[in-house]
């Protein structure tokens, strides 16, 4: 079993719809939880962080997540062209001086 | 951005040839990242550093040798380019509990 699994898509949705990403993790140790997005040909941008569990808002975005499952969101509302996108979901235990252990991504396309 | 560049942006080399990609950064971060991304793979960790002069391997560091002489400056080096490693590379930085990366590197080996 992998660390981090994650349903690489694509996804593909109208304007306007809730898009619902997600990746299920192995590992009970990962406490710090990231979303990043990663427009074509560019860097992965880092969209939204959590520690532990429970959520997070930013805008149209919400970051959930469940440890007892192991198990994280993420939701996009109102979703934009401009959305369009991969996400990519990481994990680690420690924070940001150790290693991230990344998902696969999830290719979005929201249609205008 | 978080203050990282990469140099070159693109690159075509031939195999069996040296090649190496520099990283820079403006913030005086002590941890810094090589990533290669490849499809199918996602993103795969190859060498950090911890400090000047303080790297260690990642899970895909075969064929790649890391230098950090300065705080700012990480440099991945492809002994002997093979055409395995043709993919898109990544420099990040580690800043509080996550990670910011650069625009990356396309490499391609002929």
């Amino acid at each position: 079993q992998k660390e981090v699994e994650q349903d690489p898509g694509p996804l593909s949705v109208p304007e306007g719809a809730i898009v619902s990403l997600n990746c299920t993790y192995s590992n009970s140790a990962f406490q710090y939880f990231m979303w990043y997005r990663q427009y074509s040909r560019k860097g992965p941008e880092l969209l939204m962080y959590t520690y532990s569990s429970g959520n997070k808002e930013d805008g149209r975005f919400t970051a959930q997540v469940d440890k007892s499952s192991k198990y994280i969101s993420l939701f996009i509302r109102d979703s934009q062209p401009s959305d369009s996108a991969t996400y990519l979901c990481a994990m680690s235990g420690q924070g940001g001086s150790e290693k991230l252990v990344f998902g696969k991504g999830t290719k979005l396309t929201v249609n205008p | 951005d978080a203050g990282i560049t990469q140099s070159p942006r693109h690159k075509v080399t031939e195999t069996g040839t040296p090649v190496t990609l520099r990283c820079h950064q403006t913030e005086n971060h002590r941890y810094m990242y090589w990533y290669r991304q490849d499809p199918g793979h996602g993103l795969r960790l190859i060498h950090y550093s911890y400090g000047v002069k303080d790297t260690d391997k990642g899970e895909v560091s075969d064929g790649y040798s890391v230098s950090r002489s300065k705080t700012e400056d990480f440099l991945l080096t492809l002994e002997s380019a093979t055409s395995s490693q043709t993919s898109v590379y990544f420099c990040a930085i580690s800043s509080g509990e996550t990670q910011y990366f650069g625009p990356g590197t396309r490499l391609l080996v002929l």
